[in-house]
């Protein structure tokens, strides 16, 4: 069974925090992840994906990927209130060919 | 800019009644994919045109079905739309060839609601 999962949340943090979302998955193969950004009504947004070990950083974003521990998290520096929002996490599955498998997300909310 | 473009933004349909949504994109990508998304749910894939292969999910109803006529376009119709079908449809993109698969640009979205 091909699963990610993710605490739904609200995650609540004050502005100028670290927010920081995590994300576990079913298949220790999997070979890439993809963070997306959706707001209430509104289309998911590619916020960073990562395919290595470690952590990748864009500006206030760091995607960090552990394969062992089945893990990837976002992290959000500097906290703002545009950053509230629900976070879906993303995962192709090995043997999946390029679908993605979404989690349900996790909800942030950013208090000013 | 190169993008993902659905129409309608909105669409109102009665019970019964075939509707077709419509999806282009600018990026030349030789994926295409329709998810249906409803409210605090994950996208769930209904099926995706690489190039011109139709690829259906198994769980995907006869209900739902999709024309790629060329690279650019990409449409969903439900033939007979019932009041579980009211959701977010998304459309997105992807270029996928070797190496690990890229990231999948979505359009703005239909919402479809029944009446």
């Amino acid at each position: 069974q091909k699963e990610v999962e993710q605490n739904s949340g609200p995650l609540s943090v004050p502005e100028g925090a670290i927010a920081s979302l995590n994300c576990t998955y079913s298949d220790r193969g999997s070979q890439s992840f993809f963070w997306y950004r959706q707001y209430s009504g509104k289309s998911p947004e590619l916020i960073m994906f990562i395919y290595s070990n470690g952590d990748k950083e864009d500006g206030r974003f760091t995607a960090q990927l552990n394969k062992a521990s089945q893990y990837v998290s976002l992290l959000i520096r500097d906290s703002q209130p545009s950053d509230s929002a629900t976070y879906l996490c993303a995962v192709n599955f090995r043997g999946s060919n390029y679908k993605l498998t979404f989690g349900k997300g996790t909800l942030l909310t950013v208090n000013p | 800019d190169a993008m993902v473009i659905q129409n309608p933004r909105y669409q109102v349909t009665q019970f019964g009644k075939p509707v077709t949504l419509s999806c282009s994109q600018t990026l030349n990508h030789n994926v295409m994919y329709w998810y249906q998304q409803k409210s605090s749910q994950a996208p769930k894939l209904l099926f995706h045109y690489y190039d011109k292969d139709f690829n259906n999910e198994a769980d995907t109803p006869d209900n739902f079905q999709s024309r790629r006529p060329n690279t650019s376009f990409c449409f969903l119709d439900i033939r007979s739309p019932g009041l579980g079908d009211a959701a977010m449809y998304l459309c997105a993109t992807s270029r996928e060839g070797q190496g690990p698969n890229q990231p999948q640009h979505f359009g703005d979205g239909t919402r479809l609601s029944i009446l």
